[in-house]
């Protein structure tokens, strides 16, 4: 079966513009995560959808990120008027549901770099 | 506070030999998950093996096994027979339960295992 994917695998973009971030996750999973990944802040949660509604979205660094699912299936992180410190991997992830004991699946990841 | 604890930024070991990678978690929630991710230099996270905190038995998944000491709150990883592709950066999590319902993961910093031939 397909794991969860994840596109662009890679995107430059100038500093101002705005980005968009695809996941899509292992079908049949309800939970679905996004995480931030850069050298200086190690692994960091962002939002999580439980369905098509965020139920925590405590680890959106400010109000230029934003994500929405749709049909309980994919994902999109947008970014906007990037900046410089927004250069990271975004790793999305998948789970069957959301309790404890459910293991997330994750994508390859979006390297973002801000140039 | 820090809530997931890995004290070893890069660790060697010679190959065949076994290997412990150390992991220490705080919460006050009595219902939780521990888990272990391996990310290679290619960079996805890959699932590696899942202890929960009301199970009875250390999680093994073939060369990897879980010392779970819950009175010290330490889960750390064992890694048997190591291979040359077991050369990654390993992390460890925690999934907090009761009061997260969501069920965000917490990482640590990560422990970069290189494998010697």
């Amino acid at each position: 079966g397909a794991g969860v994917s994840q596109s662009p695998s890679n995107k430059v973009t100038e500093k101002g513009k705005d980005v968009e971030l695809r996941c899509d996750p292992i079908s049949g999973h309800t939970a679905l995560y996004w995480y931030r990944q850069s050298l200086g802040q190690g692994l960091e949660f962002l939002i999580y959808f439980q369905g098509n509604s965020a139920p925590d979205k405590s680890g959106l660094p400010s109000d230029r990120f934003s994500a929405e699912r749709t049909g309980g299936s994919v994902s999109t992180l947008t970014i906007q008027r990037t900046q410089q410190e927004d250069s990271a991997v975004y790793l999305c992830a998948s789970s069957l549901a959301s309790q404890a004991k459910e293991t997330q699946y994750f994508g390859p990841g979006t390297r973002l770099l801000v140039l | 506070a820090q809530k997931i604890t890995q004290t070893q930024p890069g660790m060697f070991v010679q190959e065949k030999e076994a290997v412990t990678l150390d992991c220490t978690y705080d919460t006050s929630d009595p219902s939780y998950g521990l888990f272990w991710y391996k990310q290679p230099s290619s960079g996805e996270m890959i699932f590696l093996i899942y202890q929960g905190s009301y199970d009875q038995q250390n999680a093994t998944e073939g060369r990897y096994s879980l010392n779970f000491q819950k009175a010290r709150k330490s889960a750390n990883l064992v890694i048997s027979a190591s291979q040359l592709g077991d050369s990654a950066m390993y992390f460890c999590a925690m999934r907090e339960g009761r009061y997260n319902q969501g069920g965000k993961l917490i990482f640590g910093q990560g422990t970069e295992l290189s494998v010697k031939p």
